[in-house]
């Protein structure tokens, strides 16, 4: 089943702007991670933030955790035509070793 | 890091054929692989946990006896759709958890794989 919600669906933006996208999930998480899938390829992790953790940082990436909303953003600083691809945020699930996926962002940088 | 292959990475079958698809795990060893299937601009959906040396775990839905798992060591998961459907192309995704990093932060990371494309005809 579905965990995470995620806004926007899809997002089109000029290279060099920034990106934000949304997770929004409903149980009680010790951890949310995002990941990035280019088009027709595997997923490719991008950064853990734990419950006990409010805002982390990775590079470009920003992720910020407030689980007393239950969201999640993730902020990519500066975009770049490489950037484009879809980003999923996942939670754990029923056993600790379960990922559910939330709906996913398209995100595409125009040059 | 860890590198996770699949193969193959597209394959195309007539309808009701059985269509088998493996999963690795290139440099490290993986007890528990993990299956998931996505339809296109859909997110990833889990359908089953493989467990080397023992059966696996199927999500609700998903039907064992046409989707079977094999994951008879500790660095290969198999997937065989049986009796294939159009309705079974899809994009199958493996991903694997490493049994002995010893980063705490990867404890909760998978590995995926590449994918494999999967169009019935």
């Amino acid at each position: 089943s579905q965990q995470g919600e995620e806004d926007p669906q899809a997002l089109s933006i000029q290279e060099g702007e920034n990106a934000t996208m949304n997770c929004s999930y409903k149980t009680s998480i010790n951890n949310l991670q995002w990941y990035r899938q280019n088009s027709g390829r595997g997923l490719v992790h991008l950064i853990l933030i734990r419950s006990n953790e409010r805002e982390k940082h990775s590079g470009r990436l920003r992720v910020t955790l407030d689980t007393s909303k239950k969201s999640s953003s993730l902020l990519i600083t500066a975009s770049r035509a490489a950037d484009t691809a879809s980003y999923f945020c996942a939670t754990p699930g029923q056993g600790a070793q379960k990922l559910v996926f939330g709906q996913g962002t398209r995100l595409t940088i125009n040059p | 890091g860890a590198v996770v292959s699949q193969h193959p990475s597209r394959v195309i079958c007539k309808s009701g054929t059985s269509v088998k698809i493996e999963c690795r795990s290139l440099d490290f060893q993986a007890t528990t692989m993990f299956w998931y299937r996505q339809f296109p601009k859909q997110s990833l959906m889990l359908m089953a946990t493989s467990n080397e040396g023992s059966k696996a775990t199927y999500e609700q839905g998903v039907e064992k006896d046409k989707f079977l798992i094999n994951h008879a060591s500790l660095t290969l998961s198999t997937l065989t759709v049986t009796s294939a459907h159009p309705e079974d192309s899809s994009f199958y995704i493996c991903s694997a958890r490493d049994r002995s990093s010893g980063r705490t932060s990867s404890f909760y990371e998978q590995y995926f794989g590449p994918g494999t494309r999967l169009t019935v005809t």
